[in-house]
C-alpha cells in the first residue's frame, strides 16, 4: 500500500504570500493518478488539480500543481481569503486509493 | 452535472452493519470507465478511502477495514451502497460518497454523520 505523507502540517501565511504544500508517497506515483482537494469546514472535498498539474473546472490559475515519482507539490501562488482549508493528496494505483493526512493553511 | 447524495441512519449500535445508500441524479451510473466510492472522515480528522466500485463491474476496498466492507450497484435506481459490518466507536465518522474517473474523485456528495453508540 502506498503511503502519502503531507507536509507541513499546518502552514500560517497571509492572504497575497505563496504557500508551497507537500506530498511524498512512500514508493512511485503514476502523476496521471495524483490529485490535490481542498476541503473547507462542513464541506466536501473538492479537486484542484488532477494528473498531478491539470487544473479542474473552475480552478483559479494561481493554483499549480507539479511533480513525479514520489515528489508532488501544491503552489498558491498569492493567497486569496478564500483559500484558507485543509489540502489533501489522493494517489490511485494498483485498484487502491490512499489520501495524505492534510495540511492546513491557516491565517 | 451529477449529484450524489447519501442516505442512512444516522446511529448505528456496536456490533451491528452500518448501511448507507448513494443515489446519483442528472446521469445513469452506468457510463464505463466510471466508478463510485465511499471516503469517511472522522471527527477533526483526515480522509480515509473505504472502498469503490468500477459500474461496469469491480470492487475493491481498504485493506485496513478486514473484510468488514460491501459495496454493491443498483443500475434500476441509480444507486450504490455501502455496508459496514461489526461497527465500533471507531467507525463514528461523516460518510461521503463520491464518483470519478482516472483516479480522481468528483463530484461528493455532501456528506452524512454516522455515530456508532448504544
Amino acid at each position: 500500500e502506498i503511503v502519502l505523507t503531507q507536509s507541513p502540517g499546518t502552514l500560517s501565511l497571509s492572504p497575497g504570500e505563496r504557500a508551497t504544500l507537500s506530498c511524498r508517497a512512500s514508493q512511485s506515483v503514476s502523476s496521471t493518478y495524483l490529485t490535490w482537494y481542498q476541503q473547507k469546514p462542513g464541506q466536501a472535498p473538492r479537486p484542484l488539480t488532477y494528473g498531478a498539474s491539470s487544473r479542474a473546472t473552475g480552478i483559479p490559475d494561481r493554483f499549480s500543481g507539479t511533480g513525479s515519482g514520489t515528489d508532488f507539490t501544491l503552489t498558491i501562488s498569492r493567497l486569496e481569503p478564500e483559500d484558507f482549508a485543509v489540502y489533501y493528496c489522493q494517489q490511485y494505483g494498483s485498484s487502491t486509493w490512499t489520501f495524505g493526512q492534510g495540511t492546513k493553511v491557516e491565517i | 452535472q451529477l449529484q450524489l447524495q447519501e442516505s442512512g441512519p444516522g446511529l448505528v449500535k456496536p456490533s451491528e452493519t452500518l448501511s448507507l445508500t448513494c443515489t446519483v441524479s442528472g446521469g445513469s451510473i452506468t457510463r464505463s470507465r466510471y466508478y463510485g466510492g465511499w471516503v469517511r472522515q472522522p471527527p477533526g480528522k483526515g480522509l480515509e478511502w473505504i472502498g469503490s466500485i468500477y459500474f461496469s463491474g469491480g470492487t475493491y476496498y481498504n485493506p485496513s477495514l478486514k473484510g468488514r466492507v460491501t459495496i454493491s450497484v443498483d443500475t434500476s435506481k441509480n444507486q450504490f451502497s455501502l455496508n459496514l459490518s461489526s461497527v465500533t466507536a471507531t467507525d463514528t465518522a461523516v460518510y461521503y460518497c463520491t464518483s470519478g474517473f482516472a483516479g480522481w474523485f468528483d463530484p461528493w456528495g455532501q456528506g452524512t454523520q454516522v455515530t456508532v453508540s448504544s
